[in-house]
């Protein structure tokens, strides 16, 4: 086990509602990306948290928004879902260093399908 | 935009044949890391690759990362039904600014016959 988890596992939303997606990150990890997987695809990046501001962005519109906490655990939230939203969602944690992003330690992930 | 592309998509062998997933950058790469995903779950680090002509060997996996840090491979030699997953690799990008976030492949998936 990774040490990360993420809440809730599955969900399903329908068109222009709005959802928040957590994750707790491993001890120790100071940082958080959120990825967006969709099915049969590699995961693409969303954005990263250092320390509770965003220091890296993916593609994605304003409406994917994201926040870290003080404990760096994370929240990564979408307005105004289109069905193109429905992916799987990973969180990693991981410590950056001077070399790069280091080893990235994924949860489970959450589901979403939007209807 | 930088792109990873990863083949073959799929590959399907009996058990105990070797596999190899190949992996080219339309740009130079700072490094290089693997990762695995069994299905239904989440991606899990094998290893990363950061010199030119790297070669690291974990058990009947072998990784290596090009001399012009632009393409990198993974062999696995006699698979095993244990093998059985989608093979991604993600790479950084050279640059200021480009070591927050990893690009990936679309990634391989192996089926094992018994």
């Amino acid at each position: 086990e990774t040490g990360v988890t993420q809440s809730p596992t599955h969900l399903i939303k329908t068109r222009g509602q709005q959802v928040t997606l957590r994750c707790s990150s491993q001890s120790g990890h100071n940082t958080v990306s959120w990825y967006q997987q969709a099915l049969g695809q590699g995961p693409q990046f969303i954005f990263q948290y250092y320390r509770e501001e965003e220091n890296g962005r993916g593609n994605f519109p304003p409406r994917f928004s994201g926040l870290q906490f003080p404990n760096y655990s994370s929240e990564l939230n979408v307005n105004a879902l289109e069905l193109d939203d429905s992916a799987l969602y990973l969180c990693a944690s991981h410590h950056p260093s001077l070399g790069g992003t280091g080893e990235l330690f994924f949860g489970e992930g959450s589901r979403l399908t939007v209807l | 935009g930088q792109q990873v592309m990863q083949i073959p998509q799929y590959q399907h062998v009996q058990e105990g044949e070797d596999f190899t997933t190949y992996c080219n950058s339309s740009t130079t790469l700072s490094n290089i890391q693997w990762y695995k995903q069994r299905p239904g779950g989440h991606p899990v680090f094998l290893i990363q690759l950061v010199k030119s002509g790297e070669v690291k060997k974990q058990k009947r996996l072998t990784f290596q990362f090009g001399e012009a840090k632009k393409n990198s491979s993974l062999h696995i030699t006699a698979t095993q039904t244990t093998d059985v997953g989608t093979y991604f690799c993600a790479g950084q990008l050279l640059g200021a600014g480009n070591n927050r976030k990893l690009i990936w492949g679309l990634g391989t998936s192996l089926a094992v016959n018994p």
